[in-house]
C-alpha cells in the first residue's frame, strides 16, 4: 500500500486565491512527522512546513498552513493568496516513528499552476 | 548557516561508463546524509542514507553504490552505468532531530546515452 497518496496530479488556481493540495498517509505508528516540499522547474527541493503527529495545532508558516486531520490521516497543504511564483510541483512526505536515519517517504506530487 | 553543495549540475555519460557524484555539507557536524533519484515528473526514491562516516544503508538494490569518506562528504558511484540510471539525483542532509526537515542540494541531471 502507498504510504503517501497525493490524488491530484495537477491543479490550477487563480492568482490571489487560496488552494488546497491533498495528502493522505498510511501508518500504524503513533509518532510520525509530515513534511511538505516545493520543487520549482529548476529542480531544487524547498522545505515549506512540518507537522508532528502529537502537535495539537495545525502548523502555519506565512502563507502556508497545514490542515491536519489525524483521524482521517490527512495532511493537506493550504496556500493562501496564491502568487505566480507558487507554480511548482509540491510533495508531501512522511517520517515514520523512530525510523532509523529519519528517512522520508515521498508522495508522487501535485503540479500547481497559478493563473494570472 | 548550513549549506549543501552538489556537483556537477548536469552530466551526460555513455552506457557502461563509470559515475561519481559528490555532495558536501558545510556548517554542521555529524549530519544524516541521503541520496535520492527522481524520474521525470515523478516523486523521489531514496537510494542510500548514512548516519555516520563509513556507515551506508541501501534502500534499493541496483547498479549504484555510495560512500561517506568524511563526515560531511557523500559520494554516489557506479562502475558501469545503465540506460535506466538516467534521472535527477538529489543529495540531502538533516540533523539528528527527527522533527527537523531534510535540506536538499540543487541536484544533478544525469543523461545516459
Amino acid at each position: 500500500a502507498q504510504k503517501i497518496t497525493q490524488t491530484q496530479p495537477g491543479m490550477f488556481v487563480q492568482e490571489k486565491e487560496a488552494v488546497t493540495l491533498d495528502c493522505t498517509y498510511d501508518t500504524s505508528d503513533q509518532s510520525y512527522g509530515l513534511f511538505w516540499y516545493k520543487q520549482p522547474s529548476s529542480g531544487e527541493m524547498i522545505f515549506l512546513i512540518y507537522q508532528g503527529s502529537y502537535d495539537e495545532q495545525n502548523a502555519t508558516e506565512g502563507r502556508y498552513s497545514l490542515n491536519f486531520q489525524k483521524a482521517r490521516k490527512s495532511a493537506n497543504l493550504v496556500i493562501s493568496a496564491s502568487q505566480l511564483g507558487d507554480s511548482a510541483m509540491y510533495f508531501c512526505a512522511m517520517r515514520e516513528g523512530m525510523e532509523y536515519g529519519n528517512k522520508l517517504v515521498f508522495g508522487a506530487g501535485t503540479i500547481l499552476r497559478v493563473k494570472s | 548557516s548550513q549549506t549543501i553543495h552538489q556537483w556537477p549540475a548536469t552530466l551526460v555519460q555513455p552506457v557502461g561508463s563509470p559515475l561519481s557524484l559528490e555532495c558536501t555539507v558545510e556548517g554542521t557536524s555529524n549530519p544524516n546524509l541521503y541520496w535520492y533519484r527522481q524520474a521525470a515528473g515523478r516523486g523521489l526514491q531514496l537510494l542510500f542514507y548514512s548516519v555516520g562516516i563509513g556507515q551506508i544503508s541501501s534502500e534499493v538494490p541496483q547498479n549504484l553504490s555510495a560512500s561517506r569518506p568524511q563526515d560531511r562528504q557523500f559520494i554516489l558511484s557506479s562502475k558501469k552505468l545503465l540506460l535506466s540510471d538516467s534521472g535527477f539525483y538529489l543529495c540531502a542532509w538533516s540533523v539528528r532531530d527527527r522533527n527537523q526537515p531534510q535540506h536538499f542540494g540543487d541536484g544533478t541531471r544525469l543523461s545516459i546515452l
